[in-house]
């Protein structure tokens, strides 16, 4: 069964570098059907997609963060790592590794986000 | 970025009520739209992919419609454990963009 777990430090520094990794147990992240990505939900807010990555390199991120992150991949560890830079308050929030999964159906192709971790909070804070 | 306009922002119904829940996109996005559920404390979990297919699992009192930029989640028959907030995400262009939540009480 698919399961993505989301670690990393629940206190950064304002200025620092956040860094999460998301571990894939049930599924391969060199799949060539899936991307992997981000999201995240501040305190009593709304979902917010971040980017996402396919494991031959291809990113996409949010124009809004775009300056900030980097999204990787580590097909060894079956891993995928999201790393904010220069973060301040405002990325406090509830931060969520999906599987995007890409599909075909009656000549079209698709794509939905469709297996989520259970989330891990990170607080910006001195 | 497309823009996700979701409707209304929350509601309260009883118990066999039928809901109705709108995502209007600001641009043309076929089908590609999901609803997803999400309780407090937890992750959003998957309801409908592709503005009407079910995902396995799901109750089929959930339902989906729609194309091109208007879509609906309907509820045919309102149950205690649906009490959560909703939210309609769009998978047609990059970045991915979400509704703003609509939150579904009970009477």
């Amino acid at each position: 069964q698919l399961q993505l777990q989301e670690s990393g430090p629940g206190l950064v520094k304002p200025s620092e570098t956040l860094s999460l990794t998301c571990s894939v147990s049930g599924d391969s992240t060199s799949n060539n059907n899936h991307y992997w990505g981000w999201i995240r939900q501040p305190p009593g807010k709304g979902l917010e997609w971040i980017g996402n990555i396919h494991y031959s390199g291809s990113t996409h991120y949010n124009p809004s963060l775009k300056s900030r992150v980097t999204i990787a991949e580590d097909t060894s560890k079956n891993q995928v790592s999201l790393k904010l830079s220069s973060v301040t308050a405002g990325d406090t929030a509830v931060y969520y590794c999906a599987r995007r999964n890409q599909y075909c159906s009656g000549g079209a192709c698709y794509s939905l986000v469709d297996v989520w971790g259970k989330g891990t909070t990170v607080t910006v804070s001195s | 970025a497309i823009q996700m306009t979701q409707s209304p922002s929350s509601l309260s119904a009883s118990v066999g009520d039928r809901v109705t829940i709108t995502c209007r996109a600001s641009q043309y996005i076929r089908i590609d739209l999901g609803w997803y559920q999400q309780k407090p404390g937890k992750a959003p979990k998957l309801l409908i992919y592709a503005a009407s297919t079910l995902q396995s699992g799901v109750p089929s009192r959930f339902s989906g419609s729609g194309s091109g930029t208007d879509f609906t989640l309907t509820i045919s028959s309102l149950q205690p454990e649906d009490c959560a907030t909703y939210y309609c995400l769009q998978d047609y262009n990059e970045p991915l963009t979400f509704g703003g939540g609509t939150k579904v009480e009970i009477k």
